[in-house]
């Protein structure tokens, strides 16, 4: 039983074009986040949401758009693909507390994005 | 800002081997320090997490330290095997919505 799930694994679009990622966990936890990996694979954080509110926001261009229906779910948005975005992108989920200090966040297995 | 580099990027031993990889991070001001392994075109699996109280923790063959006050923090695999062939990251964990700033990890290659 998976965990936390993306879809699809691969994407592959042209320039210019408009795309989602789904992001899934049945682990009952309340943050999810996602992650961009690029291609000298650092992991740098992008959004957090706890509970449908938006927690974190870095720097991130306005044409990405998180959405989360619920607190299963976080969906991202990009428009207008550019090259720059090919990377992986990993959907994470953890537990909310007010001590989060021993609550490991759990991942899914990331999406890989090509742009032509 | 918050900024963490591994050390070594890449490893290679021969099996039995014990592994040390380093990590190093430049805020002090952190609740815990996570290690993560990553297989090829998986996701990260959480391996150990040491909260900021914590000097060490231990699962296994692995083992993690912590040294807050250098910004420093360890891993030990001890007897490595083939199947501990991976990419090992270390991300330390801010207060602030749980936010993790990873390292760009050390790259393991045990050898038969």
């Amino acid at each position: 039983d998976t965990a936390v799930s993306q879809t699809p694994k691969y994407l592959v679009t042209q320039m210019g074009n408009d795309k989602s990622i789904k992001c899934e966990q049945n682990l009952g936890h309340d943050t999810m986040y996602w992650y961009k990996q690029d291609s000298k694979k650092f992991l740098k954080i992008m959004f957090s949401y706890n509970n449908k509110e938006l927690i974190i926001n870095e720097t991130v261009p306005n044409r990405f758009s998180p959405k989360s229906p619920d607190k299963a779910h976080l969906n991202l948005h990009i428009n207008s693909l550019e090259l720059g975005d090919s990377a992986v992108y990993f959907c994470a989920s953890s537990p909310y507390r007010a001590s989060y200090s021993n609550q490991p966040q759990h991942f899914g297995d990331g999406t890989r994005l090509s742009i032509l | 800002k918050q900024e963490v580099t591994q050390i070594p990027a890449a490893l290679s031993v021969p099996e039995g081997e014990n592994l040390v990889l380093n990590c190093s991070f430049t805020d002090s001001a952190i609740y815990n320090l996570q290690w993560f392994r990553q297989d090829p075109g998986k996701g990260l699996t959480s391996l150990l997490l040491i909260q900021s109280s914590q000097r060490e923790q231990t699962s296994g063959r692995l083992n993690a330290s912590l040294d807050k006050s250098s910004g420093r923090s360890t891993l030990y695999i001890a007897a490595s095997q083939p199947g501990d062939s991976a990419t090992y990251l270390c991300a330390a964990g801010l207060a602030a919505g749980n936010k993790l700033t990873f390292g760009g990890g050390t790259r393991v290659l045990v050898k038969p």
